[in-house]
């Protein structure tokens, strides 16, 4: 049974370009969720999302920043206009219902120039 | 808002010994509580839960404490070993009306020295 996988594991852009992250849920988990990571710190929410809803973006930038789980394939979290204060480790967790633990990906590590 | 430019709180204990690693969670209506483990490069790992009905729970080799009075919360790891060398993240789970989240601690550093 893999675990949560998320591509590409590293992700250089330039500044303006768009970046996109995907996370593949655990198999029979219908919940992700996206967090994201800077150096030496803590994890913080961005976005909860399960098959084809939003439920709860509040952690997550107004402007530039969208995540979406469709009915098939992966989460995407998508971030567009990099800036260099985007440069983080971005990682999605999946869990079988709310509530319940979550388990991690190995992350995606951006780093915009 | 976000700690910018802070360095983690180091533990640094002896190949052998017992460590206590402590974390103090903010919400009184939490309701479910996890350690995670996360190791240099690598995704946070989950190590073990407790609900807010229970005030103690025990694992293999770890156990986790709960205390909502000072809510308060420790992971006791026995017989510390240098795969233990990590970051530890505790995270409560705070019941929202839009889903359940979790909110992570700023973590703290275990080093084993042999």
């Amino acid at each position: 049974n893999a675990g949560v996988m998320q591509n590409p594991r590293h992700l250089v852009r330039r500044r303006g370009q768009e970046a996109r992250l995907r996370c593949s849920p655990m198999k029979g988990h219908s919940h992700v969720y996206w967090y994201r990571q800077l150096p030496e710190e803590g994890l913080k929410f961005m976005v909860y999302l399960q098959k084809e809803n939003i439920i709860d973006e509040s952690g997550m930038p107004k402007e530039r920043f969208s995540a979406e789980f469709p009915k098939e394939g992966p989460s995407i979290l998508r971030i567009q206009q990099v800036v260099r204060g985007d440069s983080a480790a971005y990682f999605c967790a999946s869990s079988p219902a709310r509530g319940r633990e979550q388990f991690f990906g190995p992350g995606t590590r951006l780093t915009v120039l | 808002g976000e700690s910018v430019g802070l360095h983690l709180p180091t533990l640094s204990v002896q190949e052998g010994d017992n460590s206590i690693i402590n974390c103090a969670y903010s919400n009184s209506a939490s309701d479910y509580f996890i350690w995670y483990k996360q190791e240099s490069g690598k995704g946070p790992q989950f190590i073990i839960d407790i609900r807010s009905n229970m005030d103690k729970r025990q694992g293999q080799r770890v156990t986790v404490l709960l205390n909502k009075t000072v809510k308060h919360l420790s992971l006791q790891i026995a017989a510390t070993q240098p795969g233990d060398s990590a970051v530890y993240f505790c995270a409560e789970n705070i019941p929202n009306n839009a889903g359940n989240m979790l909110t992570f601690g700023g973590g703290t550093r275990l080093m084993v020295k042999p």
